[in-house]
Protein backbone atom coordinates (compact mmCIF):
# COMPACT_ATOMS: atom_id res chain seq x y z
CA UNK A 1 0.00 0.00 0.00
CA UNK A 2 0.45 3.27 -0.27
CA UNK A 3 1.05 6.25 2.90
CA UNK A 4 1.69 9.86 2.82
CA UNK A 5 1.98 12.12 5.55
CA UNK A 6 2.22 15.61 5.82
CA UNK A 7 1.42 18.55 8.71
CA UNK A 8 -1.91 19.74 8.69
CA UNK A 9 -1.24 23.55 9.01
CA UNK A 10 1.55 26.39 8.91
CA UNK A 11 1.71 29.75 9.61
CA UNK A 12 4.32 31.72 8.18
CA UNK A 13 4.89 35.68 7.70
CA UNK A 14 4.99 37.87 4.15
CA UNK A 15 8.46 37.59 3.09
CA UNK A 16 9.43 34.85 4.86
CA UNK A 17 10.37 31.15 4.05
CA UNK A 18 8.25 28.21 4.81
CA UNK A 19 8.98 24.14 4.37
CA UNK A 20 6.66 21.70 4.02
CA UNK A 21 7.69 18.31 5.12
CA UNK A 22 6.43 14.53 3.25
CA UNK A 23 7.66 11.41 4.42
CA UNK A 24 5.73 8.63 2.22
CA UNK A 25 5.83 4.54 2.11
CA UNK A 26 5.37 3.45 -1.19
CA UNK A 27 5.53 0.09 -2.91
CA UNK A 28 8.17 0.80 -5.41
CA UNK A 29 8.91 4.83 -6.31
CA UNK A 30 8.08 6.54 -9.31
CA UNK A 31 8.71 10.22 -8.43
CA UNK A 32 6.76 12.74 -6.20
CA UNK A 33 4.34 15.58 -7.08
CA UNK A 34 3.88 18.66 -5.47
CA UNK A 35 0.43 20.78 -6.07
CA UNK A 36 -0.68 23.72 -4.83
CA UNK A 37 -4.23 24.41 -4.33
CA UNK A 38 -6.45 27.40 -3.17
CA UNK A 39 -9.37 26.74 -1.60
CA UNK A 40 -12.40 25.69 -3.25
CA UNK A 41 -10.29 25.79 -6.45
CA UNK A 42 -8.54 22.73 -8.60
CA UNK A 43 -5.13 21.64 -7.85
CA UNK A 44 -2.27 23.11 -10.04
CA UNK A 45 0.91 21.44 -10.87
CA UNK A 46 4.16 23.04 -8.63
CA UNK A 47 6.50 20.11 -8.93
CA UNK A 48 7.82 16.77 -9.66
CA UNK A 49 10.68 14.94 -8.05
CA UNK A 50 12.39 11.44 -9.27
CA UNK A 51 15.54 11.79 -8.65
CA UNK A 52 17.11 12.90 -5.25
CA UNK A 53 18.26 16.16 -4.54
CA UNK A 54 16.78 19.67 -5.20
CA UNK A 55 15.06 21.40 -7.93
CA UNK A 56 14.49 24.77 -7.36
CA UNK A 57 11.70 26.71 -9.83
CA UNK A 58 11.60 30.75 -9.14
CA UNK A 59 10.16 30.98 -5.31
CA UNK A 60 9.37 27.89 -4.99
CA UNK A 61 12.18 24.54 -4.44
CA UNK A 62 11.12 20.77 -4.27
CA UNK A 63 13.39 18.26 -2.93
CA UNK A 64 13.70 14.63 -2.61
CA UNK A 65 15.29 12.00 -0.68
CA UNK A 66 13.69 8.68 -2.00
CA UNK A 67 16.46 6.75 0.40
CA UNK A 68 14.86 8.76 3.66
CA UNK A 69 11.23 8.46 1.61
CA UNK A 70 11.11 12.42 2.66
CA UNK A 71 10.56 15.10 0.31
CA UNK A 72 10.10 18.91 1.30
CA UNK A 73 8.40 22.18 -0.81
CA UNK A 74 10.16 24.89 0.04
CA UNK A 75 8.44 28.41 -0.35
CA UNK A 76 10.31 31.74 -0.21
CA UNK A 77 10.02 35.32 -0.37
CA UNK A 78 6.40 34.52 0.79
CA UNK A 79 3.75 36.52 -0.76
CA UNK A 80 -0.32 36.78 1.00
CA UNK A 81 -0.89 34.76 -2.66
CA UNK A 82 0.75 31.64 -1.47
CA UNK A 83 -2.03 30.96 1.44
CA UNK A 84 -3.41 27.81 -0.51
CA UNK A 85 -3.20 24.19 0.68
CA UNK A 86 0.13 22.32 -0.40
CA UNK A 87 -0.44 18.33 -1.87
CA UNK A 88 2.19 15.77 -2.04
CA UNK A 89 1.12 12.81 -4.21
CA UNK A 90 2.98 9.79 -5.37
CA UNK A 91 1.97 7.74 -8.57
CA UNK A 92 1.20 4.33 -8.00
CA UNK A 93 2.16 1.97 -10.86
CA UNK A 94 1.33 -1.25 -10.03
CA UNK A 95 -2.45 0.04 -9.94
CA UNK A 96 -3.67 0.45 -13.52
CA UNK A 97 -4.65 4.30 -14.76
CA UNK A 98 -2.21 6.33 -13.30
CA UNK A 99 -3.45 6.32 -9.84
CA UNK A 100 -2.41 9.52 -7.95
CA UNK A 101 -2.34 8.87 -4.16
CA UNK A 102 -2.39 12.07 -2.28
CA UNK A 103 -1.84 13.06 0.98
CA UNK A 104 -4.15 15.11 3.75
CA UNK A 105 -2.41 18.15 2.07
CA UNK A 106 -0.56 21.04 4.60
CA UNK A 107 -2.43 24.61 4.80
CA UNK A 108 -0.64 27.35 4.73
CA UNK A 109 -1.75 30.72 5.96
CA UNK A 110 0.56 33.95 5.15
CA UNK A 111 0.40 36.80 7.65
CA UNK A 112 0.97 40.49 6.91
CA UNK B 1 -5.98 26.09 -24.55
CA UNK B 2 -5.29 23.20 -22.86
CA UNK B 3 -8.13 22.35 -20.12
CA UNK B 4 -10.31 19.90 -18.70
CA UNK B 5 -13.80 21.59 -18.30
CA UNK B 6 -16.06 20.18 -15.67
CA UNK B 7 -19.74 21.16 -15.36
CA UNK B 8 -21.95 22.24 -13.52
CA UNK B 9 -19.42 24.26 -10.99
CA UNK B 10 -22.49 24.17 -8.70
CA UNK B 11 -24.93 21.59 -7.80
CA UNK B 12 -27.86 21.16 -4.83
CA UNK B 13 -29.88 18.54 -5.46
CA UNK B 14 -32.20 16.05 -3.66
CA UNK B 15 -31.90 12.43 -2.73
CA UNK B 16 -32.50 9.53 -5.28
CA UNK B 17 -32.70 11.71 -8.10
CA UNK B 18 -30.69 11.21 -10.92
CA UNK B 19 -27.55 13.19 -12.11
CA UNK B 20 -24.41 13.40 -14.30
CA UNK B 21 -21.30 15.42 -14.00
CA UNK B 22 -19.73 16.16 -17.49
CA UNK B 23 -16.09 16.95 -17.80
CA UNK B 24 -14.19 17.32 -20.86
CA UNK B 25 -10.42 17.75 -22.03
CA UNK B 26 -8.98 18.57 -24.69
CA UNK B 27 -5.44 17.60 -24.84
CA UNK B 28 -5.93 13.90 -26.79
CA UNK B 29 -5.16 12.59 -22.91
CA UNK B 30 -5.50 8.71 -22.55
CA UNK B 31 -6.20 8.77 -18.83
CA UNK B 32 -8.70 10.51 -17.10
CA UNK B 33 -9.78 10.18 -13.57
CA UNK B 34 -12.84 11.02 -11.01
CA UNK B 35 -11.52 12.71 -7.29
CA UNK B 36 -13.70 13.29 -4.89
CA UNK B 37 -12.33 15.85 -2.03
CA UNK B 38 -13.48 15.75 1.42
CA UNK B 39 -12.07 17.59 4.72
CA UNK B 40 -10.23 15.83 6.84
CA UNK B 41 -9.89 13.02 3.67
CA UNK B 42 -8.13 14.00 1.03
CA UNK B 43 -8.51 13.42 -2.56
CA UNK B 44 -9.89 10.33 -2.92
CA UNK B 45 -10.47 8.56 -6.77
CA UNK B 46 -13.83 7.55 -7.38
CA UNK B 47 -13.32 5.89 -11.06
CA UNK B 48 -10.44 6.18 -14.01
CA UNK B 49 -9.53 5.27 -17.38
CA UNK B 50 -7.09 4.10 -19.37
CA UNK B 51 -8.77 4.92 -23.22
CA UNK B 52 -12.07 4.75 -24.38
CA UNK B 53 -14.50 2.03 -23.25
CA UNK B 54 -11.90 1.33 -20.85
CA UNK B 55 -13.08 2.08 -17.03
CA UNK B 56 -12.09 0.58 -13.63
CA UNK B 57 -12.95 1.94 -9.82
CA UNK B 58 -10.71 3.66 -7.93
CA UNK B 59 -10.54 3.15 -3.63
CA UNK B 60 -14.25 4.76 -3.68
CA UNK B 61 -16.73 3.71 -6.29
CA UNK B 62 -19.48 3.00 -4.38
CA UNK B 63 -22.61 4.71 -5.64
CA UNK B 64 -21.20 6.26 -8.76
CA UNK B 65 -20.53 4.94 -12.60
CA UNK B 66 -18.60 6.38 -15.20
CA UNK B 67 -18.48 6.06 -19.10
CA UNK B 68 -15.89 6.59 -21.95
CA UNK B 69 -17.09 6.52 -25.41
CA UNK B 70 -15.32 9.12 -26.64
CA UNK B 71 -11.54 10.25 -25.93
CA UNK B 72 -11.98 13.64 -24.79
CA UNK B 73 -14.82 13.02 -22.56
CA UNK B 74 -15.88 11.92 -18.75
CA UNK B 75 -19.10 12.20 -17.37
CA UNK B 76 -19.62 11.22 -13.39
CA UNK B 77 -23.31 9.36 -12.91
CA UNK B 78 -24.95 9.34 -9.83
CA UNK B 79 -27.68 7.21 -10.05
CA UNK B 80 -29.48 7.66 -6.66
CA UNK B 81 -27.74 10.50 -4.99
CA UNK B 82 -27.52 10.56 -1.14
CA UNK B 83 -26.49 12.93 1.60
CA UNK B 84 -22.64 11.39 1.72
CA UNK B 85 -21.82 12.20 -1.68
CA UNK B 86 -21.89 16.12 -0.98
CA UNK B 87 -18.86 16.81 -1.62
CA UNK B 88 -16.35 18.27 -3.78
CA UNK B 89 -15.49 16.65 -6.92
CA UNK B 90 -12.81 16.80 -9.54
CA UNK B 91 -12.00 15.27 -12.97
CA UNK B 92 -8.69 14.86 -14.15
CA UNK B 93 -6.56 13.88 -17.16
CA UNK B 94 -2.95 13.12 -17.67
CA UNK B 95 -0.96 11.87 -20.58
CA UNK B 96 0.04 8.88 -19.86
CA UNK B 97 1.38 6.63 -16.76
CA UNK B 98 3.63 8.64 -14.62
CA UNK B 99 2.39 11.65 -15.65
CA UNK B 100 0.58 14.40 -13.93
CA UNK B 101 -2.53 15.55 -13.82
CA UNK B 102 -4.55 18.25 -15.01
CA UNK B 103 -7.66 18.85 -12.67
CA UNK B 104 -11.03 20.98 -13.98
CA UNK B 105 -12.26 23.21 -11.64
CA UNK B 106 -14.33 20.92 -9.94
CA UNK B 107 -17.94 20.63 -9.25
CA UNK B 108 -19.26 21.30 -5.85
CA UNK B 109 -22.22 18.84 -5.10
CA UNK B 110 -24.95 18.95 -2.04
CA UNK B 111 -27.50 16.24 -1.87
CA UNK B 112 -30.28 16.83 0.86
Amino acid sequence: GQNIDQPTEMTATEGAIVQINCTYQTSGFNGLFWYQQHAGEAPTFLSYNVLDGLEEKGRFSSFLSRSKGYSYLLLKELQMKDSASYLCAVPNFKAAGNKLTFGGGTRVLVKP
Amino acid sequence: EAQVTQNPRYLITVTGKKLTVTCSQNMNHEYMSWYRQDPGLGLRQIYYSMNVEVTDKGDVPEGYKVSRKEKRNFPLILESPSPNQTSLYFCASSLGQGDGYTFGSGTRLTVV
